[in-house]
């Protein structure tokens, strides 16, 4: 069936260090991955995205990565600062669903 | 444009009783879903409409029913709150998401839900 693994459940950094968060999806026919950041008491909303034709996105300090033959992509935070502390969730395409990773909760620490 | 707008933002219901709980998007998108989220189990699709007048099950339908007679709508229905239907609720539309097909999700904020 559709799955889709997220690691770590919980992820501290010190500001200014680096952030990497793993999702694993199960569907290879999967072609489209969003991440999503939750901050307390909102809804989630996209930060970025791939698409299975490219291998990594960039925006500023996000990055994305993908691996098709090993069917998993990553979350890259470089320079991690207080406003980075939020909820992040994986997701991948099901059958006109989307199907989420059970979540990162990152801490930045000052 | 206010996006995705959910009403109410907290609600307390009894065991047994029943409520709507609204959306509305502005956005004239034709996908719109519902998820609950609950700790440690990230988001569960309860039920998605690809367009007004088509609805269909998620991952975690029972005790739950929604409609679609508008393309701006989608209430989802407690027909008789348990306790187990405590969780925050999102609504999130999208232009398309379909087989090939895949927009990203605009979500609302959320309506928490307490059944005692």
């Amino acid at each position: 069936g559709e799955n889709v693994e997220q690691h770590p459940s919980t992820l501290s950094v010190q500001e200014g260090d680096s952030a990497v968060i793993k999702c694993t999806y199960s569907d290879s026919a999967s072609n489209y991955f969003p991440w999503y950041k939750q901050e307390l008491g909102k809804g989630p909303q996209l930060i970025i995205d791939i698409r299975s034709n490219v291998g990594e996105k960039k925006d500023q300090r996000i990055a994305v990565t993908l691996n098709k033959t090993a069917k998993h992509f990553s979350l890259h935070i470089t320079e991690t600062q207080p406003e980075d502390s939020a909820v992040y969730f994986c997701a991948a395409p099901g059958t006109y669903k989307y199907i989420f990773g059970t979540g990162t909760r990152l801490k930045v620490l000052a | 444009n206010a996006g995705v707008t959910q009403t109410p933002k907290f609600q307390v219901l009894k065991t047994g009783q029943s409520m709507t709980l609204q959306c509305a998007q502005d956005m004239n998108h034709e996908y719109m879903s519902w998820y609950r989220q609950d700790p440690g189990m990230g988001l569960r699709l309860i039920h998605y409409s690809v367009g007004a007048g088509i609805t269909d099950q998620g991952e975690v339908p029972n005790g739950y029913n929604v409609s679609r007679s508008t393309t701006e709508d989608f209430p989802l229905r407690l027909l008789s709150a348990a306790p187990s239907q405590t969780s925050v609720y999102f609504c999130a539309s999208s232009p398309g998401v379909g087989i090939g097909i895949y927009s990203p999700l605009h979500f609302g904020n959320g309506t928490r839900l307490t059944v005692t």
